[in-house]
């Protein structure tokens, strides 16, 4: 079973500045099966990007993804206030796994 | 318009028994796999179980397996997920999702959740 760690757990930051959050695997990722939703309170979780890389229907250019084998990040590249959120990478290869997310908050 | 609707959620002793469905519409329900996910007051989002768009393949998280059983009836669009023997910590809001793909893949479209509630 394929472990993912985020990282930072939070990450505190004003509108407008850039988002970086990372998705580490404990093996090996097969066909960047990676995926990574947003989740608002009180709200079932989006997805944003799927295939590592790719954006979800309806989702804005300022969110990207990038990266392979085991190391994954999330990109946001200038925050706009309804970006405040948490974000979960998920594993769908045999099964599926989600890692433990990362807030992102308003500074 | 793809929807999907959970119903089923309540408080339930330990020891006990749940069964939750998912209703889901606006997309050929035959070809496409079926998940729960739940989350603990809190916490984070943790896979239960997942079911092929044929049935016949049905992958549990090691946490429920053998406790839960996952099903699917196509003549009504829906999902089940029968909860027995139930534990504190099975308390969670569970979400129904939709997969990419029949058999696997991520999960394109969520609920809204059931809050099952689980206490002596």
């Amino acid at each position: 079973e394929i472990v993912l760690t985020q990282s930072p757990g939070t990450l505190s930051l004003s509108p407008g500045e850039r988002a970086t959050l990372s998705c580490r695997a404990s093996q090996g990722v097969t066909s960047n099966y990676l995926a990574w939703y947003q989740q608002k309170p009180g709200q079932a979780p989006r997805l944003l990007i799927y295939g590592a890389s790719s954006r979800a229907s309806g989702i804005p250019d300022r969110f990207s993804g990038s990266g392979s084998g085991t190391d994954f990040t999330l990109t946001i590249s200038r925050l706009e206030p309804e970006d405040f959120a948490v974000y979960y990478c998920q594993h769908y290869g045999s099964l599926w796994t989600f890692g433990q997310g990362t807030k992102v908050e308003i500074k | 318009e793809v929807q999907i609707l959970e119903s089923g959620g309540g408080l339930v002793q330990t020891g006990g028994s749940l069964r939750l469905s998912c209703g889901a519409s606006g997309f050929t329900f035959s070809s496409h796999a079926l998940t729960w996910v739940r989350q603990a007051p809190g916490k984070g989002l943790e896979w239960v179980s997942t079911v092929s768009a044929g049935g016949g393949v049905t992958h549990y998280a090691d946490s429920v397996r053998g406790r839960f059983t996952i099903s699917r009836d196509k003549s009504k669009n829906t999902v089940y997920l029968q909860m027995n023997n139930l534990r504190a910590e099975d308390t969670a809001l569970y979400y129904c999702a939709k997969l990419s793909g029949s058999g696997g893949g991520f999960f394109d479209y969520w609920g809204q959740g059931t809050l099952v509630i689980v206490s002596s």
